[in-house]
C-alpha cells in the first residue's frame, strides 16, 4: 500500500530565504507526482506535476525534483515571500487512472 | 484554468438532518469526479469515485449509504451526507477529472465545503 510522507510537518523561515520542502513515497511504482498548495480553509490548487519519467518541472520561484528510483521529491522555494506561506500538499499517482495518495502537508509561514 | 466550485462552503446543520453538497465543472467536461474529506492535520481521504451515468465506487470504510454520491452528468456531482452526526463534522473536497484530447491527465480540485453538526 503506497503511503506519502512528508517532512517537516510544520516550516517557518524569514521571508527572502530559499527553502526545501521534502516528500517520500514508499513504492515507486508511480504514474506521476503533484505538488498542490492549500491555504486556511480552502481547496487546493495545483502548482507542479512531475511525470514519472521526468526529473524535475519548473514554474517561477518553484522547483519540484523527482527521483522515482528512492522514492522521493523534493519542492524548492526560492525567495520565499509571506504570500508563500499555505499548507504544501504532495501526491502520487500510480497508474493513468489510479487515484491521487496524499502526504499530511508541510505548513509553511514566512515572516515578513 | 479549469475551475470546480462547491455549494455551499459552510454549512451547519443539527443532528439528523441530511445535507446536499454540489460538485460542478464550471468551464469542462469531467470523466470522474472524486470526493475527499479533509481531517485537522491529516491528509486528504479519498471516499469514493463517481463517473457519469454509473454508480460510485467507495474506499474501504466508507459507508455509501451515509454519504451517498450522484453524478447525474459531466459537469454535476452531488453528495448527500444522510442523517448527519457530530462526528461526520470535516471538510468536504470535490475534485475533477478533465477530458482533454492529447493533453496531461490532471484533477482540478473545488474550494471545499466544512461541515458542522450540531
Amino acid at each position: 500500500k503506497q503511503e506519502v510522507t512528508q517532512i517537516p510537518a510544520a516550516l517557518s523561515v524569514p521571508e527572502g530565504e530559499n527553502l526545501v520542502l521534502n516528500c517520500s513515497f514508499t513504492d515507486s511504482a508511480i504514474y506521476n507526482l503533484q505538488w498542490f498548495r492549500q491555504d486556511p480553509g480552502k481547496g487546493l490548487t495545483s502548482l507542479l506535476l512531475i511525470q514519472s519519467s521526468q526529473r524535475e518541472q519548473t514554474s517561477g520561484r518553484l522547483n519540484a525534483s523527482l527521483d522515482k528510483s528512492s522514492g522521493r521529491s523534493t519542492l524548492y522555494i526560492a525567495a520565499s515571500q509571506p504570500g508563500d506561506s499555505a499548507t504544501y500538499l504532495c501526491a502520487v499517482r500510480g497508474g493513468s487512472q489510479g487515484n491521487l495518495i496524499f502526504g499530511k502537508g508541510t505548513k509553511l509561514s514566512v515572516k515578513p | 484554468g479549469a475551475v470546480v466550485s462547491q455549494h455551499p462552503s459552510r454549512v451547519i446543520c443539527k443532528s439528523g438532518t441530511s445535507v446536499k453538497i454540489e460538485c460542478r465543472s464550471l468551464d469542462f467536461q469531467a470523466t470522474t469526479m472524486f470526493w475527499y474529506r479533509q481531517f485537522p492535520k491529516k491528509s486528504l481521504m479519498l471516499m469514493a469515485t463517481s463517473n457519469e451515468g454509473s454508480k460510485a465506487t467507495y474506499e474501504q470504510g466508507v459507508e455509501k449509504d451515509k454519504f451517498l454520491i450522484n453524478h447525474a452528468s459531466l459537469t454535476l456531482s452531488t453528495l448527500t451526507v444522510t442523517s448527519a452526526h457530530p462526528e461526520d463534522s470535516s471538510f468536504y473536497i470535490c475534485s475533477a477529472r478533465a477530458i482533454v484530447a492529447g493533453a496531461v491527465d490532471t484533477q482540478y480540485f473545488g474550494p471545499g465545503t466544512r461541515l458542522t453538526v450540531l
